[in-house]
């Protein structure tokens, strides 16, 4: 069964370092998405990608963030310049059609990312 | 109000109960329901989609939506113990998709 890929599954970084996060989505899939989950709280959405290039982003995807499709398989979400509070489950999602409108969205196992 | 609300304690049932969770919301754009449901260090799993008011079976799962209270229901019959997990609702419509915070779900053999 296709499946959304994710690496790491653990990242340790320091405060002020740069991470990149990266996914494999669903191959005949055209929307990406990363949600991220602090512990304890609710999956929250950050950035939708279709068409090489960003198509909805939420308020904490600032200007830290960025989104990048390099190839025709990986989409990674960067970090540049970490905070203690960007410690989170960080998850990859993608789906056919577009988020909002009865898509099925499909998540990969996440990538725990810990700044100390 | 928060658009989805999803009351987040945990709940223990033992082997062979009738798990019981629902969501509320506000926003009435929101037309497809979903559940997903989520195992420790893993991610969200779809498990339940419905897009109408009325009630939907999937083997011992069935949703249920009731548009005109803005509530949603997710039930488990026969529950096992791998169905100890948390459970989130989602909803969407108008370019929104949201989350609930999600009920962790314990099953005691």
């Amino acid at each position: 069964e296709p499946e959304v890929t994710q690496t790491p599954s653990h990242q340790v970084t320091q405060m002020g370092q740069e991470v990149i996060l990266r996914c494999v989505p669903i191959s005949n899939h055209l929307y990406f998405y990363w949600y991220r989950q602090i512990l304890g709280q609710k999956v929250e959405f950050l950035v939708s990608f279709y068409n090489n290039e960003i198509s909805e982003k939420s308020e904490i995807f600032d200007d830290q963030f960025s989104v990048e499709r390099p190839d025709g398989s990986n989409f990674t979400l960067k970090i540049r310049s970490t905070k203690l509070e960007d410690s989170a489950m960080y998850f990859c999602a993608s789906s056919e059609a577009r988020q909002g409108v009865g898509e099925k969205l499909f998540f990969g196992s996440g990538t725990q990312l810990s700044v100390l | 109000q928060k658009e989805v609300e999803q009351d987040p304690g945990p709940l223990s049932v033992p082997e062979g109960a009738i798990v019981s969770l629902n969501c509320t919301y506000s926003n009435s754009a929101f037309q497809y329901f979903m559940w997903y449901r989520q195992y420790s260090r893993k991610g969200p799993e779809l498990l339940m989609y419905t897009y109408s008011s009325g009630n939907k079976e999937d083997g011992r799962f069935t949703a249920q939506v009731d548009k005109s209270s803005k509530y949603i229901s997710l039930f488990i019959r026969d529950s096992q113990p791998s169905d100890s997990a948390t459970y989130l609702c989602a909803m969407s419509g108008n370019n929104r998709l949201a989350f609930g915070k999600g009920n962790q779900v314990v099953v005691i053999p």
